[in-house]
């Protein structure tokens, strides 16, 4: 099993450019979420899903959004990138009850 | 808000047991007490969760005091890529909706050092 991939693992943006970072799993689990890290600090939630065709707000969920159409992919959008989009972005899933989540490595992106 | 507190840090000689304290004096019953753990620039891994119960795996020990306002998490023979931050989360179990989201508090950072 790949676990969870994230792709790619890093990537320069202009202010106003959109993009989509890609999340996927391969562990059929139903949970699945976006966070973000910014430098010295902890993981803040973005977006997340239950399961497929259901997606809901995090803490910070402005200037993103997200989609679920299959279980194995949770994509997230930028709209229009912003400098203080700046940060390290994770994605994880989860099969639900009495499990841990399973992190993907990261997606490192800067905006400029 | 995180229902946890835990030290900034806290530092190990290697080889040594490393003992992280967490205080979670508020959460409910239904509330399990998971651990998460971040190595440098890499994703949060999980490592253990309990309710009341002491818990250990290949990974860690989770001792739960028995009026669940606090726990230990024990690694037994710490090593220099223990090196990590330390994360304690209360999530409630069976969860569903926005009940199953790890909320991230700053953690402990644990120094192993030789």
């Amino acid at each position: 099993n790949a676990g969870v991939t994230q792709t790619p693992k890093f990537q320069v943006l202009k202010t106003g450019q959109s993009m989509t970072l890609q999340c996927a799993q391969d562990m059929n689990h139903e949970y699945m979420s976006w966070y973000r890290q910014d430098p010295g600090m902890g993981l803040r939630l973005i977006h997340y899903s239950v399961g497929a065709g259901i997606t809901d707000q995090g803490e910070v969920p402005n200037g993103y959004n997200v989609s679920r159409s299959t279980t194995e992919d949770f994509p997230l959008r930028l709209l229009s990138a912003a400098p203080s989009q700046t940060s390290v972005y994770f994605c994880a899933s989860s099969y639900g009850f009495a499990y841990g989540y399973t992190f993907g490595s990261g997606t490192r992106l800067t905006v400029v | 808000d995180a229902k946890t507190t835990q030290p900034p840090s806290m530092d190990c000689a290697e080889g040594r047991a490393a003992n992280l304290p967490c205080n979670h004096s508020t959460i409910s019953g239904n509330e399990y007490v998971y651990w998460y753990r971040q190595i440098h620039s890499q994703g949060p891994q999980y490592i253990i969760h309990g309710l009341k119960n002491n818990e250990t795996n290949e990974m860690a020990s989770l001792i739960i005091t028995e009026d669940r306002k606090s726990s230990t998490l024990i690694l037994p023979h710490a090593t220099l890529r223990d090196t990590a931050v330390y994360y304690c989360i209360a999530l409630p179990l069976p969860y569903g909706g926005s009940q199953g989201n790890l909320i991230f508090g700053k953690g402990t950072k644990l120094s192993v050092k030789p």
